[in-house]
């Protein structure tokens, strides 16, 4: 079955860089567009980035341009989120989906990411 | 302007129908989708462009839409739909997504 499991969360202080992972199992992961997805604690859901299939296209939402580089390596079935100048505004629960096309149809159970001195 | 607006509770009584509203510009031009977060869960998709189930996803939910609204109707709700709803919707064109404030929804 289709499968998504993120890595990679922790404690982490202000200024500070983090990489998340994605492993993916059950389907090909190369035929497919991903997303990170995150939710800070008690509040909504916030998108963060997209990679394309084929991973020629990124995109990123404002809060986290310049700062996040999305990435995926088909060969180990595995996105990346690779997080720079961590403010305690980023903390939050970071969930990566994949895109079926016409919708995120498939989530992991999230990874925790604390920013705090 | 690309932000949506969701009222953030409603509830219904077991059995019911509640509807489920999301308001943007930006709805005019493309499809919502709508997502259910329970807690301690991933979000689930539940509708997507507009009308649509993902296979698994009861027929009680139900999708429309009108100008610049968007509405989730579950029909018959049961106790296992208590969670949060959040509209979204996708511009293809630069990847991005944009997620409604939520809606909590409480079955009494």
């Amino acid at each position: 079955q289709v499968q998504l499991v993120e890595s990679g969360g922790g404690v982490v202080q202000p200024g500070g860089s983090l990489r998340l992972s994605c492993a993916a199992s059950g389907f090909t992961f190369n035929a497919y567009s991903f997303h990170w997805v995150r939710q800070a604690p008690g509040k909504g859901l916030e998108w963060v980035a997209a990679i394309s299939y084929g991973g020629n296209k990124n995109s990123y939402g404002d809060s986290v341009k310049g700062r996040f580089t999305i990435s995926r390596d088909d060969s180990r079935n595995t996105l990346y989120l690779h997080m720079d100048s961590l403010s305690p505004d980023d903390t939050a629960i970071y969930f990566c989906a994949r895109d079926f096309g016409i919708g995120l149809d498939s989530w992991g159970q999230g990874t925790l990411v604390t920013v705090s001195s | 302007s690309s932000e949506l607006t969701q009222d953030p509770a409603v509830s219904v009584a077991l059995g019911q129908t509640v509807r489920i509203t999301c308001q943007g510009d930006s709805l005019r031009n493309f499809y919502a989708s709508w997502y259910q977060q329970k807690p301690g869960q991933a979000p689930l998709l539940v509708i997507f462009d507009k009308n649509n189930r993902p296979s698994g996803i009861p027929d009680r939910f139900s999708g429309s839409s009108s100008g610049n609204t968007a509405s989730l109707t579950i029909t018959g709700a049961q106790a296992e739909d208590e969670a949060d709803y959040f509209c979204n919707f996708r511009d293809s064109s630069n990847m991005h997504y944009v997620f409604g404030p939520g809606t909590k929804v409480t079955v009494l």
